[in-house]
């Protein structure tokens, strides 16, 4: 079966602590991976996708096959950071299948 | 341009009631979805559509009909409410070129079923 999990419903840091945003997932075949973001009172917006292989806003995650794992990493948390991250995958067409999110808190 | 536009923003609603959410993009993107957002239970899907004229079941589709009679729109209509449907629904499309497979989100509607 095609799934995502997200181990964590909640992660509270501090600012300019290391976060990581655990993904992991169960896909037969080659999937596309993602991770959206919802900041408060705003619509989710795509963060990263593995193909890019690119950081966005100091966030990198890196697909481990091996490992069926797809972590969002950033190495200095900011407050501005704080939002729910979904990580997702691409499956049923183009639709996707999203884990059940992580909140990510970032105090000063 | 608006990108994706959902209507209402919200809603309150008695049991038994029909309701249609509508979801409109000027993109011109093939496809689109509605999803449901529950707390703890991440975003799942309900129907989709991946080009104008056909349609197809999620994982959650029961009590919930869609249709897309043109590029554009792509309504949700529940038959008769149930508070189970209490959530707040997506809509969503899925960009084209290069945004392949990048899903664009509307703001929401965030329904109460009484």
């Amino acid at each position: 079966a095609q799934r995502v999990t997200q181990p964590e419903k909640l992660l509270s840091v501090f600012k300019g602590a290391p976060v990581e945003l655990k993904c992991n997932y169960s896909y037969s075949g080659s999937p596309e991976l993602f991770w959206y973001v919802q900041y408060s009172r705003q619509r989710l917006q795509l963060l990263l996708r593995h193909i890019s292989r690119e950081s966005i806003k100091g966030f990198t995650a890196d697909l481990n096959k091996g490992e069926t794992s797809f972590h969002l990493k950033k190495p200095f948390a900011q407050e501005e950071d704080s939002a729910m991250y979904y990580c997702a995958l691409s499956g049923l067409g183009t639709a996707l299948i999203f884990g059940k999110g992580t909140t990510l808190s970032v105090s000063s | 341009i608006a990108g994706i536009t959902q209507a209402p923003t919200s809603q309150i609603l008695a049991a038994g009631r029909r309701m249609t959410l509508r979801c409109t993009q000027d993109m011109r993107h093939n496809a689109m979805y509605w999803y449901r957002q529950d707390l703890g239970l991440g975003l799942r899907l309900i129907h989709y559509s991946n080009t104008a004229g056909t349609t197809g079941k999620g994982e959650v589709p029961d009590g919930y009909s869609v249709s897309r009679a043109n590029t554009d729109d792509f309504p949700l209509t529940l038959a008769s409410a149930v508070p189970s449907q209490t959530s707040v629904y997506f809509c969503a499309s899925n960009g084209q070129g290069a945004f392949y497979n990048e899903q664009f989100f509307g703001p929401g509607t965030r329904l109460t079923v009484l």
